[in-house]
């Protein structure tokens, strides 16, 4: 199956807050899963990508936890900021080297 | 140094009529990647060139779509006969590696051409 799964479509979070994005995928073959950030009329922009033989990845306010047993993978944002509004797509890549991206969630930090 | 640049930025188009999008990729990237994104959706894949070959073209939807990089550098996605349901974002990838590079081998992303069929 080359489906990914992210809830969930929109997020309002506070300043200063956590935004919590989920995904899950069916192929076990996908050997890298990033996640992108996307403001309006730009291109996705790699924000953070975790192997699946790690549990968790952070770089500064970006966390990725990964649960390979349950094909589920979710991006943290601590400290949520109203820089950080845009839109989130975690994707997986396959051996092909083709990403499959998610639906996208549209978060919205409030000040 | 430059990003990857796509042209035009928009393209109004008449059902029927042919378009040509245009992607430089990154300078000695190996890796070119189309895809297409439409309105309050993640991009879905269309085709991949490593170098000039076509690797995969496993994502374009109709014999209508044409996707060439003959000298392994600018890409041209051509579509013939556009229809109302191709108005979408076509977005351009580009990754220093090939397939076999690097666990990693980012994908670097244009601005994307946005395609409106009226």
């Amino acid at each position: 199956q080359q489906q990914v799964k992210q809830s969930p479509q929109s997020l309002i979070v506070q300043k200063g807050g956590i935004s919590i994005i989920n995904c899950a995928y069916e192929n076990t073959a996908f050997d890298y899963f990033p996640w992108y950030q996307q403001f309006p009329g730009k291109g996705p922009a790699l924000l953070i990508a975790i192997r699946p033989d790690v549990s968790e990845k952070k770089e500064g306010r970006f966390t990725i936890s990964f649960n390979k047993s349950a094909k589920q993978f979710s991006l943290h944002i601590m400290d949520s900021q109203p820089g950080d509004s845009a839109t989130y797509f975690c994707a997986a890549r396959n051996q092909g080297g083709k990403l499959i991206f998610g639906q996208g969630t549209e978060l919205s930090v409030k000040p | 140094g430059a990003g990857v640049s796509q042209s035009p930025r928009y393209k109004v188009a008449k059902r029927g009529q042919d378009v040509a999008l245009r992607c430089d990729p990154i300078s000695g990237h190996v890796s070119l990647f189309w895809y297409q994104q439409a309105l309050g959706q993640g991009p879905e894949f269309l085709t991949y060139f490593q170098n000039e070959a076509q690797l995969d073209k496993s994502g374009l939807p109709s014999d209508r779509f044409f996707a060439e990089r003959p000298e392994g550098s600018v890409s041209t996605l051509k579509i013939q006969r556009t229809q109302q349901e191709d108005s979408a974002v076509y977005l351009c990838a580009s990754s220093l590696g090939g397939l076999a590079y690097d666990w990693r081998n980012e994908q670097f992303f244009g601005p994307g051409t946005r395609l409106t069929v009226l």
